[in-house]
Formats: structure tokens, sequence, C-alpha cells
């Protein structure tokens, strides 16, 4: 079964720094990746995702991700973040492994903090 | 157009009461997924739909869980027997078509609290 780590569980920046939150999972075949968002007070929403081509992908709100396929990651950044930037951020993996194993396995989580 | 709807969106019941949460998906989506979010487990995928069938049930946590659906569209998750450990947000998202190749479109959750 493939499994998500995001390695910051919490990360603080100020307003106008650069991002980078950590995604690696573990899976040796071929899977679709994504980044939710989940501001406060608001459900879960699609920052972006990566099913094939480009490896680097452009989402909504002017983050990006990367994915690369030899270091099993698929990091999330911003190159600067904005108080609104505040919200809960998850990676999510699904493995093209048939058979109906369709749901999404997520890592934990990581809160990020925007100061003003 | 209207998105992924749950209902309710709070419920506290009693240990050993059976409780229902209800899913509407996005309408013509044909795939529909069970997650829950509790603050020890992270996001868990529990069982997903693909019309009225479910080909992974292998997230459920328990025989005490249940999910149906309907007509290609309402869901409905049954906790029979409720236990503390299950107090979680439940949500519920839909998909044009499999994991795969479509994103997901999550609803706002249940919040269920078991006293």
């Amino acid at each position: 079964a493939q499994s998500v780590s995001q390695h910051n569980h919490h990360v603080i920046l100020s307003e106008a720094a650069s991002l980078e939150l950590g995604c690696n999972y573990s899976y040796g075949g071929t899977v679709n990746l994504f980044w939710y968002v989940q501001y406060p007070g608001q459900h879960l929403q699609l920052l972006l995702k990566y099913f094939s081509g480009d490896p680097l992908v452009k989402g909504i709100k002017g983050f990006e991700a990367e994915f690369i396929k030899s270091k099993f990651s698929f990091n999330l950044r911003k190159p600067s973040v904005q108080w609104s930037d505040t919200a809960e951020y998850f990676c999510a993996v699904n493995a093209d492994v048939g058979g109906g194993a369709d749901g999404l396995t997520f890592g934990k989580g990581t809160h990020l903090i925007i100061q003003p | 157009g209207a998105g992924v709807s749950q209902s309710p969106s709070n419920k506290v019941t009693e240990k050993g009461k059976d409780v229902e949460l209800r899913c509407d998906p996005i309408s013509g989506h044909t795939a529909l997924y069970w997650y829950r979010q509790s603050l020890g487990q992270g996001l868990e995928f529990l069982i997903y739909f693909q019309g009225n069938s479910a080909p992974d049930k292998s997230g459920l946590p328990s025989d005490r869980f249940s999910a149906e659906r309907t007509g290609g569209s309402v869901s409905t998750l049954t906790i029979q027997r409720t236990q503390q450990e299950d107090s979680a947000v439940y949500l519920c998202a839909s998909s044009s078509g499999p994991a795969r190749s479509y994103e997901q479109y999550f609803g706002p959750g249940t919040r269920l609290t078991v006293t």
C-alpha cells in the first residue's frame, strides 16, 4: 500500500517569504499526485494535480509543484506567500493499481501560518 | 453549480447509538468517496462507489461501518453501536470518474461527536 509523508507539520513564515512544503510518497508504480488546501472553516479544495506530462505543474493562487520521480517527491512551492495562504495543506496520492482501489492516500498535513 | 453537500453538519450521539450520515454528490458525478478526518489519524480513505457498487471497501475500520449508494447519487454512511473513537469529521467527495484520471471535489463534512 502506498503512503505519503509530509515532513513539516507546522510552518510559520512572514508575508512575502518563499514557501516549499515537502511531500514524499512510497509506491514504485504509476501515481497521480495532488495538493489540497483547507482554509480555516472551509472544506478541502484542490490546489493542483499531476497525472502525466510536464512534471512542473501550476495550480491556483500562484502555487506550483514539481514531480521528481527519482526522489518520489512532489514538493509544493510558492515564491511569495500572503497572509491569506494561512491554511492546512495536504499532499495526496492515488496509485494506479487498478482493481477499483481509487481512494486517495493523504499525508498528515502541514499547518501553515503566515504572519503579517 | 452546486457542490457536494453533506448532512447533518454536526452530530452528537451517545456511545452505543447508530448514526447515519448523508452525502449528495455533484450532479452527474459517477464516483463517490467517503473519508474520515481525525486528529490522531489525519485523513483516511473509507470507501469508494462507482455508480451504486463499491469495488473498494478496504478502508472501512470495522464491521460497524457500512455504506450504500442508491440511484447513482445520494450515499449514506452508517455507523452502528458508535464508540468514542468514531468521533471525527466524515468527508464525502465526488468525481466524474475514477481517481486515477479525475479530481475529487470535497464536501464540508459532518462532525461526529460520540459522548
